[in-house]
Parts: C-alpha cells; structure tokens; sequence
C-alpha cells in the first residue's frame, strides 16, 4: 500500500517562501504530483517529478528525492490567492494516492 | 478545450437510496478515475477505467460500481447509500492508462446523505 506524510498547516505572510515537504512509502512508483485545491474546488494539477531533482513553474518549485522518499513543494513570493490546500501524491500502476494535505494560509 | 466535466454539482439523498454519478473527460483522453473525498482528507482512489474496461479498484465496498462508456464518458453508482458516503466525488481524466500520464480533474459532485 501507499502511505503520505505532510504538514498539516503552514501560515505565511505575503511575499514569503513556504516549503511543503512530503515523505512517502509506496509500491509502484512512477514519481510524485502536486495538486492545489481551493476551498470547495476540484483539485488543480500543479507539478510533477518522475526524476529526482527540481522542476520549476514559475513562482512553484518542487523537489524529489527518490532515495529518500521524499519530495517537497516551493511556494515563492507568496499571494493572497495561494491560500488553498496543497496536496502530495503518488503516482502508481493505475491510481494516485494523496496524502491528507497541507493547509496553507497567507496573511497580509 | 473543455475540462473535465461532472454531472450534478450537488446531490441530496438519504440512506438506502441508490445514485448516478456523470463525467466526461477532456478531449481525447481515454482514461477515467473516480476518486472519494471528505471533508479535511484527500482523495481516496475508487476506480480506473480505460477503454471501458475496469483497470484499478480501490478499497470501496461492492456498493459502489462504474462503468465507461464507447465516447469515454463514465458514471460512478453507489447504492445503498449510507451516511459515511457524504462527500465530494471527483473524477479524472488522463489520456492514456497508467502512471506515466497526468491526471485532471473535474469539479465535483457534492453528495450529502442524510
């Protein structure tokens, strides 16, 4: 089976770096999505690592470490509309499977 | 292009009843998944299917079934419904089957139970 491991809460103000960091424990590994999902909305596919290393989308990076079994997710220059839930998930045979998502909250 | 699209937004039913749920995914992806969400966790995985043949099943009792369609559409069926069903079901469209692609996802239907 597949477990996720990730914050549950991160708050920061606007214009701050925030770091969402993920530890997984899987069988069948195709690499490690992020979706972001705003309160009552479907979730919206962010990034993708199938290697290790960093991949960068504009002001969103995210990170994997294969050999660790981890990953995380960079949110630079933080904005009000960033304030969703962020998740981490691993992509398998068939299915992702999510962990149970960090909340993160920017203030002014 | 479209996105996925999902059919109705909000469901209201009540124990014992049976419900249909609709989704039609993006252009050209073959791929739909069906996945359960309640309040403050993350999706759990229900089904895949491709090419309408079942591909994967997550650990949902039999209550719940899907089924594809030949234009790709697919429709998730929960009967018996309990009040633990309460929840957001998403469903995802990728183009291929596998781990390889993508996944996107529709808005939702809202199912309450009461």
């Amino acid at each position: 089976g597949q477990s996720l491991e990730q914050p549950s809460e991160v708050t920061a103000v606007e214009g701050a770096i925030v770091q969402i960091n993920c530890t997984y424990q899987t069988s069948g590994f195709y690499g490690l999505s992020w979706y972001q999902q705003h309160d009552g909305g479907a979730p919206t596919f962010l990034s993708y690592n199938g290697l290790d290393g960093l991949e960068e989308t504009g002001r969103f990076s995210s990170f994997l470490s294969r050999s660790d079994s981890y990953g995380y997710l960079l949110l630079q220059e933080l904005q009000m509309k960033d304030s969703a839930s962020y998740f981490c998930a691993v992509r398998g045979d068939y299915k992702l499977s999510f962990g149970a998502g960090t909340t993160v909250t920017v203030r002014a | 292009d479209a996105g996925v699209t999902q059919s109705p937004t909000h469901l209201i039913k009540t124990r014992g009843q049976q419900v249909t749920l609709r989704c039609s995914p993006i252009s050209g992806h073959k791929s739909v998944s069906w996945y359960q969400q309640v309040l403050g966790q993350g999706p759990q995985f229900i089904f895949q299917y491709y090419e309408k043949e079942e591909r994967g099943r997550g650990n949902f009792p039999d209550r719940f079934s899907a089924r594809q369609f030949p234009n790709y559409s697919s429709e998730l069926n929960v009967n018996a419904l309990l009040l633990g069903d309460s929840a957001l079901y998403l469903c995802a469209s990728s183009p291929q089957w596998g781990g390889t692609d993508t996944q996107y996802f529709g808005p939702g239907t809202r199912l309450t139970v009461l």
